[in-house]
């Protein structure tokens, strides 16, 4: 296993394009969560799955923002009518389940909104 | 709710001094600690982290971070710096238990002068 994987590594959209992120977690990691991180920021937590259950998701995470993980195995994040301040990294990372795991993370995803 | 502190933005050490990164915690109860390094257009991974046990833990590259309940610090430490130390440090920390979503510090940038 190669690690997190995610796609793109860059993504540049027109202000109110939608655009949509893939992350492949490690296979037999059965949580998966995504984080987004602005310049001179750490990364800040947006939402997790648990298999294909999400189980939490952050008040950041507004309604133009939408997470699938259909099968348990890779997630897309979605944002809907981009906006300037969407413009991030956003982070892929994947655990075993339980408190404490260590969580390996994807390079990310740069989104510019132009 | 759980915030990390990293005060400073910027440390800038020499070769072969010692490095030491602060990281002060806030919980009602002591959580379990990481140090996460992300090197540039890299992800983050993971240096070393405390969940329960000997309170002075030991991770890759030669650093050390010590918990400290009463000061609710978890400073990592390295006696040598190396130039390929230079990156990015963060801090962060998970509620114990089953809940494994990091809350991240602002991190610091390290730079190692010749």
């Amino acid at each position: 296993d190669t690690g997190v994987s995610q796609d793109p590594r860059h993504k540049i959209t027109k202000r109110g394009q939608n655009v949509t992120f893939r992350c492949d977690p490690i296979s037999e990691h059965n949580r998966l969560y995504w984080y987004r991180q602005t310049l001179g920021q750490g990364p800040e937590f947006l939402t997790y799955f648990q298999n294909e259950a999400q189980l939490e998701k952050s008040r950041l995470l507004s309604d133009r923002f939408s997470a699938e993980r259909p099968k348990g195995s890779f997630s897309t994040l979605e944002i809907q009518r981009t906006e300037q301040g969407d413009s991030a990294m956003y982070l892929c990372a994947s655990s075993l389940e339980g408190g404490g795991a260590e969580a390996f993370f994807g390079q990310g995803t740069r989104l510019t909104v132009v | 709710a759980q915030s990390v502190t990293q005060l400073g933005s910027h440390v800038s050490v020499s070769e072969g001094a010692l490095v030491l990164l602060r990281c002060n915690y806030s919980s009602s109860v002591p959580p379990y600690l990481f140090w996460y390094v992300q090197y540039p257009n890299q992800g983050l991974q993971l240096l070393l982290k405390y969940t329960t046990g000997a309170t002075l833990v030991k991770g890759i590259n030669g650093f050390e971070a010590e918990f400290k309940k009463s000061e609710t610090s978890f400073h990592l430490t390295k006696p040598s710096a190396h130039m390929s130390d230079a990156a990015e440090y963060f801090c962060a920390v998970t509620p114990t238990g089953a809940n494994s979503k990091l809350t991240f510090g602002k991190g610091i940038t390290l730079s190692v002068r010749p």
